[in-house]
């Protein structure tokens, strides 16, 4: 969905937090944001999603700006297993519109 | 609970001939998803059923393309004549109707000659 953004690629040391953010400007009251991460030959996998207020869960928290036009995926620590493509989608009563996504690089 | 189960796995074709993927969503699921990714276009919504029900085939790229869903526990999509530009890993995707979560397969790695 080209009205989700997200930065194509980040880097990371291991052991230190990461902050991958995403725009969706036009995401409308109803719709959810969701993030996904792609592993190397794998489908993609939830890993966490929300409507207005931040969220937190084993694998990460998610922290939505209050105009809900953008937010951020954090995972606290960074591990080599994190090593993904991370998408950010806004998802609609009937669908889910993925974003470009961003390559996460954890560097040991 | 055995996930999102497609197949096959892996499916290469000659250019002209159908093409036929598989996938059984999981138990109690009631909305399945067809996805085609590639890295020019990234990931593509292809079709939705939901409660067995097409409701949104907008994504499906031309008439050579055709998914059904006879029944709650498996859905096909279907590629004929297949077409080198076809290739793709494509995704099937099931989720229940309360948060919009959903849980992908493994996905068919197609390669059209």
């Amino acid at each position: 969905d080209a009205k989700t953004t997200q930065p194509n690629s980040m880097e990371s040391n291991e052991e230190e937090p990461v902050h991958l953010p995403c725009n969706h400007s036009t995401i409308s009251g109803t719709d959810y944001i969701h993030w996904y991460r792609q592993l190397p030959s794998q489908g993609p996998e939830y890993v966490i999603h929300g409507l207005t207020s931040n969220v937190n869960n084993r694998m990460a928290s998610l922290a939505i700006a209050e105009d809900r036009k953008s937010s951020t995926l954090i995972l606290h620590r960074a591990t080599l297993r994190d090593a993904a493509v991370y998408y950010c989608s806004r998802t609609g009563a009937n669908n889910l519109f993925f974003g470009t996504g961003t390559r996460l690089t954890v560097i040991p | 609970d055995a996930g999102v189960i497609q197949s096959p796995r892996h499916e290469v074709t000659e250019m002209g001939q159908e093409v036929t993927l598989r996938c059984k969503p999981i138990s109690g699921h009631n909305s399945l998803f067809w996805y085609r990714q590639t890295m020019m276009r990234g990931l593509e919504l292809l079709i939705y059923f939901n409660n067995n029900v097409p409701i949104d085939d907008s994504g499906m790229p031309e008439d050579r393309f055709s998914a059904k869903m006879p029944n709650a526990s498996f859905s096909t999509l279907k590629i004929q004549p297949s077409e080198p530009r076809d290739s793709a890993v494509y995704f099937c995707a099931s989720r229940t109707s309360g948060s919009g979560v959903q849980y992908f397969g493994p996905g068919t790695r197609l390669l059209v000659l």
